[in-house]
């Protein structure tokens, strides 16, 4: 079974400061890993995503993840917060050999001015 | 690039009465998605659609829950009866995914949100 960890309910950060939105998975075999980031009432939007090769991957809005095999992990990062990007941020893995997509419960990130 | 449609945006129904929701994928898309989302959690999938075939539905309620997607394109999602606890964000998501082993990201609509009293 596929499961994906985000252990953090909501994470605060100062507008120009830098964030990570953590996420930790579980598969048996390789994954593949997404961010997504779902604004108010509207649908998910993607990120960006991991499926092999250099482990910093980089996506929109200036968003960068970082794929770490031993510690299971898939931290968003972004070096300056900008008050707009205040939203809910989903984690998603898939298992290479399984065809459904298992969301984490989401980390609302709050950035103040 | 036209996104993915979802009808209706908002329905409110007595539970026990049936409530029926439509997505349009973005085109050349081969699979489908509906997506429930309760308030404070991740999206869980419900059903998956590569064309006409259903790929996953492990985790439909089939007594209550049925879905379709005719000629490979649009689809519907049946709920009937509801319950109280079917209250929630029913998304829609396409991808060009042709086979189980791809990777590419999923596009989602809107959401309808569902209350059921």
């Amino acid at each position: 079974a596929q499961s994906v960890a985000q252990p953090e309910d909501q994470v605060n950060v100062a507008e120009g400061n830098p964030l990570t939105v953590k996420c930790t998975y579980s598969v048996s075999g390789n994954p593949y890993l997404f961010w997504y980031v779902q604004y108010p009432n509207r649908g998910l939007q993607f990120l960006l995503k991991y499926i092999t090769g250099d482990n910093l991957v980089k996506g929109s809005y200036g968003f960068e993840a970082e794929f770490n095999k031993s510690q299971t992990s898939f931290h968003l990062k972004k070096p300056s917060a900008l008050v707009s990007d205040s939203a809910l941020y989903f984690c998603a893995v898939r298992d290479k050999g399984y065809s459904t997509l298992t969301f984490g419960k989401g980390t609302m990130l709050l950035v103040s001015p | 690039e036209a996104g993915v449609a979802q009808s209706p945006r908002y329905k409110i129904i007595e539970k026990r009465q049936s409530v029926a929701f439509w997505c349009n994928p973005i085109s050349g898309h081969a699979t489908l998605y509906w997506y429930q989302q309760i308030l404070g959690q991740g999206p869980k999938l419900l059903i998956q659609f590569q064309n006409n075939g259903v790929v996953d539905d492990s985790q439909l309620p089939k007594d209550r829950f049925s879905a379709e997607r005719l000629k490979g394109v649009d689809s519907t999602l049946k709920i009937q009866p509801a319950k109280l606890e079917d209250s929630a964000v029913y998304l829609c998501a396409s991808s060009l995914d042709r086979t189980s082993g791809s990777y590419n990201e999923q596009f989602f609509g809107p959401g309808t949100r569902l209350t059921v009293l």
